[in-house]
């Protein structure tokens, strides 16, 4: 019931491609969604985040879609960009427990 | 500059000898946590603080302990660390609700031989 299941587990994409990372929680405790890149060397950092409240959140070229009633939730990148080559995690939070995905490994051809 | 500072970056070690991971914060949060990450297992976490003097098991605590007696300090302890320790930690730190952004240190990568 704690479980956040990811995947694909790795992506290769087309630079300008669409990458597109699926996730799936089962507590409906959950009550926020955030996604976090992480480059080599580095610790992870926020990349968005959602709350079931809405179905859709836009920043710049990153979107989330969130389907409360199937209990998923999805990253879509647009014009995806060879910088944005990274692990990518998803997570799912509540009650003061954070759950992360284990994360896709994505890589743009430049 | 808003961060979490951790060391060492690396550490090689060997089995059994004691050793402590520093986490420190300077945005006066409230909740700390850390993180093992380990290749196809993601991130989980192995013990977490509400506050100081509170402490919690997270999903792997085994072989780990913490302490939280300042709220900027949540250092990790290993008191006879194994070869299955060997993992790259990463401390991070959010303030309270803790459904808000969690920020993550650099992460130190641990050898145990």
């Amino acid at each position: 019931q704690q479980q956040v299941k990811q995947s694909p587990q790795s992506l290769i994409v087309q630079k300008g491609g669409i990458s597109i990372i699926n996730c799936a929680y089962e507590n409906t405790a959950f009550d926020y969604f955030p996604w976090y890149q992480q480059f080599p060397g580095k610790g992870p950092a926020l990349l968005i985040a959602i709350r079931p409240d809405v179905s859709e959140k836009k920043e710049g070229r990153f979107t989330i879609s969130f389907n409360k009633s199937a209990k998923q939730f999805s990253l879509h990148i647009m014009d995806s960009q060879p910088g944005d080559s990274a692990t990518y995690f998803c997570a799912a939070k509540g009650n003061d427990k954070i759950i992360f995905g284990k994360g896709t490994r994505l890589h743009i051809l430049p | 500059e808003a961060q979490v500072t951790q060391n060492p970056r690396y550490l090689i070690t060997v089995t059994g000898k004691k050793l402590t991971v520093t986490c420190s914060q300077n945005m006066n949060h409230e909740y700390m946590s850390w993180y093992r990450q380990d290749p196809g297992l993601g991130l989980r976490q192995i013990y977490y603080s509400m506050n100081v003097e509170v402490t919690d098991k997270g999903d792997v605590p085994e072989g780990y302990k913490v302490s939280r007696k300042e709220k900027r300090n949540f250092p990790l302890i290993l008191e006879s660390p194994s070869p299955n320790q060997t993992s790259l930690y990463f401390c991070a730190s959010s303030p309270r609700p803790a459904n808000t952004e969690a920020f993550f240190g650099q992460g130190t990568r641990l050898t145990v031989v």
